[in-house]
């Protein structure tokens, strides 16, 4: 039973535009989310989380939407860059917990 | 620091055979775990040590796993009698205590095929 579900394995955007990524949990235990970025022959590396007690944050180019009656959270890019063409997991854990649960990923490629 | 390192990168076996991956961690990471990542999927949990003591495996290890960090510091994964489902991207990563989960650092994975 997987936990966390990302569903489009890839998502095609023009440079510039917004890039939204989803992800679904069935959790409701989770109380953090965080997102990774992938790229070829390379381990995950962290971008951005959120804890249960927000709904929304914010980095530079990059928003996480949080919304908990849904199980529902989304990472928004904008404006995507060349860069940006990786691999993205969603990633959720229970608090004091020790691992992570990870969805299957979204490619995102960013056309220029 | 360079961060995790693991090695080797590629490690191509025969069915059968023993293989051993290493990962060092950051320096001042006392907490290591391994993950496993297969096509098409997210990484799955399979062990998390706190200095040098185990405390957390995954059902996915089968006795055929086993892990070791030794003083705390870099750690082994040993495969015995590999099987073609252990093909996949063996990742490590560390982390402080106080960070827990939300602080991984990962290594750059080794990708094991048994043919």
């Amino acid at each position: 039973d997987q936990q966390v579900k990302q569903n489009s394995p890839s998502l095609s955007v023009q440079e510039g535009r917004i890039s939204i990524l989803n992800c679904d949990y069935t959790n409701s235990m989770f109380d953090y989310f965080l997102w990774y970025k992938k790229y070829p022959a390379e381990g995950p590396t962290f971008l951005i989380s959120i804890s249960s007690i927000k709904d929304k944050n914010e980095d530079g180019r990059f928003t996480v939407f949080l919304n908990k009656s849904a199980k529902h959270l989304s990472l928004h890019i904008v404006p995507s860059q060349p860069g940006d063409s990786a691999v993205y997991f969603c990633a959720a854990s229970a608090y004091s917990n020790y691992q992570l649960i990870w969805g299957a990923g979204t490619k995102l490629i960013i056309k220029p | 620091d360079t961060g995790v390192s693991q090695n080797p990168r590629h490690k191509i076996t025969k069915r059968g055979q023993n293989v051993t991956f290493r990962c060092d961690p950051i320096s001042e990471h006392n907490r290591l775990y391994w993950y496993r990542q297969t096509l098409g999927q997210g990484p799955e949990f399979l062990t998390y040590f706190q200095n040098e003591a185990q405390l957390e495996k995954s059902r996915l290890l089968s006795d055929r796993f086993s892990a070791e960090r030794p003083k705390g510091s870099f750690s082994t994964l040993e495969i015995q009698r590999t099987e073609q489902g252990d093909s996949a991207m063996y990742l490590c990563a560390s982390s402080s205590e106080t960070q827990g989960a939300y602080g991984y650092t990962f290594g750059s994975g080794t990708r094991l095929t048994v043919v």
